[in-house]
């Protein structure tokens, strides 16, 4: 069964730092480009960042660009995203998710790990 | 501001047929294929449609997508009450090199 699990979420202050990590399974990893989508309370989806299936290329809204930052370990099935410099804003649920098909341009995201809660607030 | 547009909400009793719209530009739903995702409170999204009007494999024949230009929509037929749900629509912006998302629309079963 495919799976995604994400982990790291909690309570932070304004200005602190967070690493995300998502556990893949019942996949092969490294064939597949990965993404971050998050939900604030309440709110719509919002598209945060992508990483290509080695990790060479990534990919970030304008929103968080220069913040935040994605990675992968594909010899351990693993997906991240480091936050830095937390704003309010910020707080939401994040989804990691994989993504189907070999151009970006044409993917979708399926399956969605069950998100983790950041909130930011001191 | 969501860069995709889609009515906040719609509405059907159930048996009918429901549309819900999704509107972009040339830069993102003109020129890429659309996908939308169903999500119920408190769940994560699921993906519904993708590559504009194909449907994974559990998705009955009751949803089906489709494009015209810079704009998509996905139709619903014989509405049940558990089709109740966000649905968000979502395609690749190459201005914004990156995914672009609808603010999503409520479906109400009456």
């Amino acid at each position: 069964e495919v799976q995604l699990v994400e982990s790291g979420g909690g309570l932070i202050q304004p200005g602190g730092s967070l690493r995300l990590s998502c556990a893949a399974s019942g996949f092969t990893f490294g064939s597949y480009a990965m993404t971050w989508v998050r939900q604030a309370p309440g709110k719509g989806l919002e598209w945060v960042s992508a990483i290509s299936t080695s990790g060479a290329s990534t990919y970030y809204s304008e929103s968080v660009k220069g913040r935040f930052t994605v990675s992968r370990d594909n010899s351990k099935n693993t997906l991240d995203l480091q936050i830095n410099n937390l704003r309010a804003e910020d707080t939401a649920v994040y989804y990691c998710a994989r993504v189907a098909s070999m151009t970006l341009s044409m993917g979708w995201f399926d399956p969605w790990g069950q998100g983790t809660l950041v909130t930011v607030s001191s | 501001q969501s860069v995709l547009t889609q009515t906040p909400s719609a509405s059907g009793a159930p048996g009918q047929r429901v549309t819900i719209s999704c509107s972009g530009s040339s830069s993102n739903v003109g020129s890429n294929t659309v996908t939308w995702y169903r999500q119920l409170p408190g769940t994560a999204p699921k993906l519904l449609i993708y590559s504009n009007n194909q449907r994974p494999s559990g998705v009955p024949d009751r949803f089906s997508g489709s494009k015209s230009g810079p704009s998509a929509s996905l139709a619903i037929s014989g509405l049940q009450s558990d089709d109740e749900a966000h649905y968000y629509c979502a395609a690749w912006d190459e201005s914004l090199n990156g995914w672009v998302f609808g603010g999503g629309t409520l479906l109400t079963v009456l």
